[in-house]
């Protein structure tokens, strides 16, 4: 049974055009974090919210930006996605300071 | 920069045979935690070790942390071609904020 659900698995976007990844869990989870991994390179941390509290890194574009509408769902959004945001996006839940649930990711490729 | 640089970055095994990968870091940790991605999917936790602790068992698993040379191991025994998979180290310096190493690529072959 999945727990954190990404969807959709498959995004194609032009240059450019916005686009919106989403994350859904049914843990009932505190905390949610995007993470960012290019082709065999580290997950990286772009955001994470604890509770309603946002927290950007430093190093994460302003391109970038994230909303947390409800505990359940957490949304990426991309403004304007250039050819060097093409990625796996990662989601992950924790209870606290807990471990990481991870989900399967959202392919995002920009043409 | 990334806090873990794992080594090696590929590893190509024999059914049965047992993998060893290392990751080190650079600052002080909480704790250290292994993932493993299989291709194209989310990454699994696997095992977290905390800076109190030197070695910790699961299953197939063995991790060791040694804070005074900030490395730790990863051993897998007995390996099976469904372990074919990227492991990570991750650490966690505060607030569960997760730091990646560059991960190794493990093959286990049939």
């Amino acid at each position: 049974d999945a727990m954190v659900i990404q969807n959709p698995r498959y995004q194609v976007t032009q240059f450019g055009k916005p686009v919106t990844l989403s994350c859904s869990q049914t843990l009932n989870h505190n905390v949610m974090y995007w993470y960012q991994q290019k082709s065999s390179q580290a997950p990286k941390l772009l955001f994470h919210y604890y509770d309603k509290d946002f927290n950007n890194e430093a190093d994460t574009p302003d391109n970038f930006q994230s909303r947390r509408p409800n505990t359940s769902f957490c949304f990426l959004d991309i403004r304007s996605p250039g050819l060097g945001d093409a990625a796996m996006y990662l989601c992950a839940t924790s209870r606290d300071e807990d471990i990481q649930y991870f989900g399967a990711g959202t392919r995002l490729s920009v043409l | 920069s990334q806090q873990g640089e794992e080594d090696p970055q590929a590893l190509s095994i024999q059914e049965g045979e047992n993998a060893t990968m290392n990751c080190s870091y650079k600052t002080s940790i909480n704790n250290l935690q292994w993932y493993r991605q299989n291709s194209g999917r989310g990454l699994v936790h696997l095992i977290l070790i905390r800076s109190n602790e030197r070695e910790k068992h699961s299953g197939r698993l063995r991790v060791t942390l040694d804070t005074s040379k900030k490395s730790s191991s990863l051993l897998i025994t007995a390996s099976r071609a469904a372990d074919t998979a990227s492991y990570f180290c991750a650490t966690d310096a505060a607030g569960n904020k997760l730091t990646f190493g560059g991960g190794t690529r493990v093959l286990v072959k049939p």
